[in-house]
């Protein structure tokens, strides 16, 4: 069946834009995390959703980073006034709920901020 | 809070070697360990976890992994390596609770030449 996507797979923006991610997880998996890889370092936690709702979101590094998942599968991560500190391999990952079962990842989004 | 420790972030083998990839986790409460694997341009892919019983957990690929309580380390084995293992490995930690959001080492490259 298909996997996690994640679009685009390359985003180049200018510093200060605004920028949108999009992931869309496996059906039926009602979590879905959020992580943000920079170079040379493993992926770090920004946000878990159980549903539509944001169960976790004490990896958020700032107020410039918002995501949403109005429906409960689809999730948008969304940057205002993009830092070229923010240049990074943005990470899905959805499961199905509990018993410690395994994170399914995408592709992720590679962006840059010029 | 956890934390989770890559002894070495490259490590090259010839191939048909055996390979160790170290993995050391902090944490005051029982864990959940778990081996990715990223190729390059690729998401993660789960090669293993270790959940609770047996101290040596299987995975793909011929992967295997063993769980040390008393070292907390959960080191990575393969008694034969192929140029196609080449790629970045990545041990992780599930939190407790809550999110159940995964805490990643800084990753090893393992280079396998002929």
């Amino acid at each position: 069946g298909a996997g996690v996507s994640q679009t685009p797979s390359n985003k180049v923006t200018e510093k200060g834009k605004y920028v949108e991610l999009r992931c869309d997880p496996i059906s039926g998996h009602t979590a879905l995390y959020w992580y943000r890889q920079s170079l040379g370092q493993g992926p770090e936690f920004l946000i878990y959703f159980q549903g539509t709702g944001a169960a976790d979101d004490s990896g958020l590094p700032n107020d410039r980073f918002f995501a949403v998942r109005p429906e409960g599968s689809v999730s948008t991560l969304k940057i205002q006034r993009t830092e070229r500190g923010d240049s990074a391999v943005y990470l899905c990952a959805s499961r199905v709920s509990g018993g410690h079962n395994e994170q399914f990842f995408g592709p992720g989004t590679r962006l840059t901020v010029l | 809070a956890q934390s989770v420790t890559q002894l070495d972030s490259q490590v090259p083998v010839f191939e048909e070697a055996p390979v160790e990839l170290r993995c050391n986790y902090s944490s005051s409460v029982s864990v959940y360990l778990f081996w990715y694997v990223q190729y390059p341009n690729q998401g993660l892919q789960l090669l293993l976890k270790y959940l609770s019983g047996s101290t040596l957990v299987k995975g793909i690929n011929g992967f295997e992994a063993e769980f040390n309580k008393s070292q907390t380390s959960f080191h990575l084995r393969k008694p034969s390596v192929h140029i196609s293992d080449t790629a970045e490995y990545f041990c992780a930690a599930e939190t407790q609770g809550g999110s159940e959001k995964l805490v990643f080492g800084k990753g090893t490259k393992l280079t396998v030449n002929p």
